[in-house]
């Protein structure tokens, strides 16, 4: 069965601390996205990692995709309450026909 | 530019009715793909489409249809309406499958 797990599924942070949401998976894939979502909206698409060693950054958050231990992180440095909202990586299951897994989301609230 | 548009933006429907689900794209996107997102969950593939005329299964396709007539346009079709189906439903498209996908608002459906 295809799985992909993000941890941890709620995150509490002070503004200006760091932290490092994990999306792990279970197959072979080289294609993996980041998406932030507001409670009541649509989907934003933030990252597009399409290699493995891939590191994209914007703002204060970074993410980067491990292809070897099936592993992409999305850290956050020094913490803004604009950042509250649920984040989700979705993995291009390529075997299957490019077809997106969503993980279960992160929910993200940043505490002034 | 309009992007992805869905219709309606709420719906309550009762149990056995059907209705279809509209989404348009304005963007020439040859992937178009019908998501359901079931509270504090990830989004999960119902249906997707590569191009006009081409349709496939995603992971939770039961008790849904779809159709690619034009490269605009992709409506998702609910059959005897369960309470299961109660849901928000996102259409999304992208340019290809390496590109990142454009969401529309989603239609929040309730079924009683």
């Amino acid at each position: 069965e295809l799985k992909v797990e993000q941890n941890p599924l709620f995150l509490s942070m002070q503004e200006g601390k760091n932290y490092t949401i994990y999306c792990n998976y279970s197959t072979t894939s080289d294609r993996l996205y980041w998406y932030r979502q507001d409670p009541g909206k649509s989907l934003e698409s933030l990252f597009v990692l399409l290699s493995n060693g891939a590191v994209k950054q914007e703002g204060r958050l970074m993410a980067s995709l491990d292809t070897k231990a099936r592993l992409s992180t999305l850290h956050i440095t020094a913490a803004v309450h604009d950042l509250s909202a649920t984040y989700f990586c979705a993995v291009d299951m390529m075997e299957y026909g490019n077809k997106l897994v969503f993980g279960a989301g992160t929910i993200l609230r940043v505490k002034s | 530019n309009a992007g992805v548009t869905q219709t309606p933006k709420f719906r309550i429907l009762k149990i056995g009715q059907s209705m279809t689900l509209q989404c348009t794209q304005d963007m020439n996107h040859n992937y178009m793909y019908w998501y359901r997102q079931d509270p504090g969950m990830g989004l999960k593939l119902i249906y997707y489409s590569v191009g006009a005329g081409i349709t496939d299964k995603g992971e939770v396709p039961n008790g849904y249809n779809v159709s690619r007539s034009t490269t605009e346009d992709f409506p998702l079709r609910l059959e005897l309406a369960a309470p299961s189906q109660t849901s928000v439903y996102f259409c999304a498209s992208s340019y290809s499958s390496y590109q990142p996908q454009h969401f529309g608002d989603g239609t929040r459906l309730s079924i009683l």
